[in-house]
């Protein structure tokens, strides 16, 4: 079965960056772009971004240029998501998610990584 | 950049229906997906493609799709349906497209 496993959660200081992993098991990794989609406390869902596992190819949420960069190590079917210059507003939860294809819609997400910023 | 809106909130009782808006400019020209998030829980598909149904998601979750308005539609609301629901967009400036989310509270 398709599974999403991401790595555990993260405190960092103000200005630091965050590394957060996905692992994808169940599906070939690389036949389906993966999103990054965060979730600040008492907000709604944001879209970060996607890769494109094949290749490597990137697409940014225009509020994220230049701070998230998102990576993949195809040998062990992970994706990476790093974002920079963190600040209080960055603490939210972060989720990959896989992208059907076809329809534009996310059929998988993985648990969840809670990243909190704080001094 | 394209706004999805959504109501922040929609109550109903136990056994009823509830319809969840999402409105965007000429929505019903776009695929809309729906997601439930229960608390502590990651987001599930729920509807895809205006109206289609993943497997295992019950028949009681239905979907609409036309003009300025998409709506999310569960008949006989359970306890465990209580969460918060997103709709969501592909558009072509902003990629993907995410609702405020909606919270729905069963009385």
């Amino acid at each position: 079965q398709v599974q999403l496993v991401q790595s555990g959660a993260e405190v960092k200081k103000p200005g630091a960056s965050v590394k957060v992993s996905c692992e994808a098991s169940g599906y070939t990794f690389a036949d389906y772009y993966l999103h990054w989609v965060r979730q600040a406390p008492g907000q709604g869902l944001e879209w970060l971004g996607w890769i494109n596992p094949h290749n490597g190819a990137t697409k940014y949420a225009q509020n994220f240029q230049g701070r998230v960069t998102m990576t993949r190590d195809r040998s062990v079917s992970t994706a990476y998501m790093w974002l920079s210059r963190l600040t209080s507003d960055d603490t939210a939860i972060y989720y990959c998610a896989r992208d059907e294809g076809s329809t534009s819609c996310f059929d998988y997400w993985g648990q969840g990584t809670l990243v909190t910023v704080s001094s | 950049s394209y706004v999805l809106t959504q109501p922040p909130s929609v109550s109903v009782a136990p056994g009823q229906t509830a319809r969840i808006t999402c409105g965007g400019s000429n929505i019903g020209s776009k695929s809309v997906h729906w997601y439930q998030r229960r608390p502590g829980q990651a987001p599930v598909l729920v509807v895809y493609k205006d109206s289609d149904r993943p497997s295992g998601i019950p028949e009681r979750f239905s979907g609409s799709n036309s003009g300025n308005t998409a709506s999310l539609t569960i008949s006989r609301v359970e306890a465990g349906d209580e969460g918060d629901y997103y709709c969501q967009v592909w558009d072509s400036s902003s990629d993907r497209v995410f609702g405020g989310g909606t919270k729905l509270t069963v009385l």
